[in-house]
């Protein structure tokens, strides 16, 4: 089976600080997304990568960045953390690119900030 | 990117079929149609795909109608495990793949 393990289950940060939301995932998949989701706002997409040092924006990029140095590892970075980057993050991954390719997610990352 | 729309939520009990459908008017011809599971705390599971027709598996069937301008995921006799947000996506076949969440249809299982 396909695993995609995100770093840290529970994270807690201050307001301004630098964050680090590490994926892994372990079947050579071409695609990763980062994705973040809110109560009543379902998932939205905040960055993808097809390639290794490839990224394109997703539909909420501000206050993101992203990092794909390496095929299985895709790093999502919040420069200065805000209040509002309170969320739910979940990391997927794809083997190829090709529309209807099936997702894996990893088990998400629940952020607050304070 | 096509986009889609479920019901927020249904209800259901033990034993029965459920028929959630999502309206996707704008699909375009090269996208494919695709399910998720998800359950509190956990990522979405991949459930069922389908281009045309019906298409079934294990878990659940996937009807669709001839002009694809939507699909409806059925899931026979219900179980409370069943209780989860269903999430239903049109993809978009843009040379990279790019798969947009709506919110959902949260279905409660009752005994």
């Amino acid at each position: 089976d396909v695993k995609v393990t995100q770093s840290s289950r529970y994270l807690v940060k201050r307001t301004g600080e630098k964050v680090f939301l590490e994926c892994v995932q372990d079947m050579d998949h071409e695609n990763m997304f980062w994705y973040r989701q809110d109560p009543g706002l379902g998932l939205r997409l905040i960055y993808f990568s097809y390639d290794v040092k490839m990224k394109e924006k997703g539909d909420i990029p501000e206050g993101y960045s992203v990092s794909r140095e390496k095929k299985e590892r895709f790093s999502l970075i919040l420069e200065s953390a805000s209040t509002n980057q309170t969320s739910m993050y979940l990391c997927a991954s794809s083997l190829r690119r090709r529309s209807g390719e099936k997702l894996f997610f990893g088990s998400g990352t629940q952020l607050s900030v304070l | 990117l096509a986009k889609t729309t479920q019901p927020i939520s249904m209800d259901s009990y033990e034993g029965q079929e459920v028929n959630i459908t999502c309206s996707h008017n704008n699909i375009a011809t090269n996208d494919y149609i695709t399910w998720y599971q998800q359950f509190p705390s956990q990522g979405p599971r991949f459930i069922i795909q389908g281009y045309k027709t019906k298409v079934t598996n294990e878990v659940a069937s996937l009807f669709i109608p001839a002009d694809r301008k939507s699909s409806t995921l059925s899931l026979p006799r219900v179980s409370l495990s069943d209780t989860a947000v269903y999430y239903c996506l049109v993809g978009e076949d843009t040379g990279f793949q790019k798969l947009v969440f709506g919110t959902g249809t949260r279905l409660l299982v009752s005994p």
